[in-house]
Order: structure tokens, then sequence, then C-alpha cells
């Protein structure tokens, strides 16, 4: 079994800073590597998949990167909005699935 | 543009049974993996399985084996999942979600529900 590990759990951090997330894996996981984004009452919404594609209509401020078992979430320069909740998700193998933790981003 | 809709609210008592349903429009509804998500008060997201409706397969999570059944109905474009012998523990903010835009059939997950808010109480 696959364990997905966030870290930190929480960054507190200042509109326009750079955020910087870690999903870390048990072991070498494929590059179905997606991240989510949620905030308090909605839904989860689909930032990134394969590790690095943005999803339609995600701003180019994020980024994923990563191979093997670390990989990483940048949002370059922090909107008022990108405050929330972040998890990792890997397919751990075709069809057995695994949310990380989550991180989450609040203001300083 | 895809909708998967759910249905409303349950409280149950434990021991029950509850099932609750996503129509999905706005796409074949065979043609994408249907995937349920449970997400406690507070807490964060746990895949509880998955269900191809083109062909019925089902694959469950091993905390929901044995408690879980995913199914579909391709008459209507709806997916349900059913939890038995519910517990306190089962309360929670139940999601369908299903991949479609980025390419795939199986994930990512694009697209999804609104939420069903499953609450086990005596």
């Amino acid at each position: 079994e696959i364990v997905l590990r966030q870290f930190p759990a929480t960054l507190s951090l200042s509109p326009g800073e750079r955020a910087t997330l870690s999903c870390r894996a048990s072991q070498s996981v494929s590059s179905h590597l997606a991240w989510y984004q949620q905030k308090p009452g909605q839904a989860p919404r689909l930032l990134i998949y394969d590790v690095s594609n943005r999803a339609t209509g995600i701003p180019a401020r994020f980024s994923g990167s990563g191979s093997g078992t670390d990989f990483t979430l940048t949002i370059s320069s922090l909107e008022p909005e990108d405050f929330a909740i972040y998890y990792c998700q890997q397919r751990t193998n075709r069809l057995i699935f695994a949310f990380g933790p989550g991180t989450k981003v609040d203001i300083k | 543009e895809v909708q998967l809709v759910q249905s409303g609210a349950e409280v149950k008592k434990p021991g029950a049974t509850v099932k609750i349903s996503c129509k999905v429009s706005g796409h074949t509804f065979t043609d994408f993996y249907m995937h349920w998500v449970q997400q406690a008060p507070g807490k964060g997201l746990e895949w509880v399985g998955l269900i191809d409706p083109g062909d019925g397969e089902t694959v469950y999570g091993e905390k929901f084996q044995g408690r879980v059944t995913i199914s579909a109905d391709t008459s209507v474009d709806i997916a349900y999942m059913e939890l038995s012998s519910l517990r306190s523990e089962d309360t929670a903010m139940y999601y369908c979600a299903t991949p479609g835009a980025s390419g795939y059939d199986l994930d990512p997950f694009d697209h999804w529900g609104q939420g069903t808010l499953v609450t086990v109480s005596s």
C-alpha cells in the first residue's frame, strides 16, 4: 500500500509570496499525480494532473513538478483566493487511489 | 458542460444503510469511471471506490470493503453509492467525481458533485 504524506501541514504566508507544497509517496509512484484545491464548504477542484499539467482554467501561477517519490505544487505569487487546503492524489496501482492528508495555506 | 448532481442530505441511525445518487449530464456516462470520495467533518479526503459504468466493474478502498456497494444505472445516467452497517464514524460528506476534461477515462477527478451529507446518529 502506497501512503502519501504532505508537508508542511500548514503554511502561513502573505499575499504575493511564493508557496511551495510537498507530497511524498512511501514508494515510487507513477506519473499520475494530481493536486486539488478545496475551500470551505466547496467540493475539491482539480488544479494539476499528470504531475505538471494544469487543468482547464487554472491560472499559470500554479505549477507542479517532481518524479519518483517527491512531488511539488508551487504557487508563484499567492492571490487572496488561493488560501485553501491542497491535496495531492495518486493512483497507487491501476484501480486504487489515495489522497494525501492535505496542506492548509493560510494568511499570515 | 459536465454536471454531477447528487441526492440530498440523509440522517440515519447506527446499523442502517444509506444509498445516495449522482446524476451525470454533459458527457457520455459510460465513457468515464465514476468515483466516490468521503470527507468526514474537518478531515481530509478518502477514496471510497469506483465503478466503470460501461461494464459495471467496481473497486473499493480497503477501509470500505465489505460495507460499500457502488452501482450505476446507464438508462438514466445515475451512479449510486450504498453504505451499510452505518456507524457514527461514517458521518461525512460524500462526493461523486469523474474525469473527462483532461482526456482520460479513469482519472484525474475533473468534475465533482456538490456533495451529500450523511449523518449517522441515534
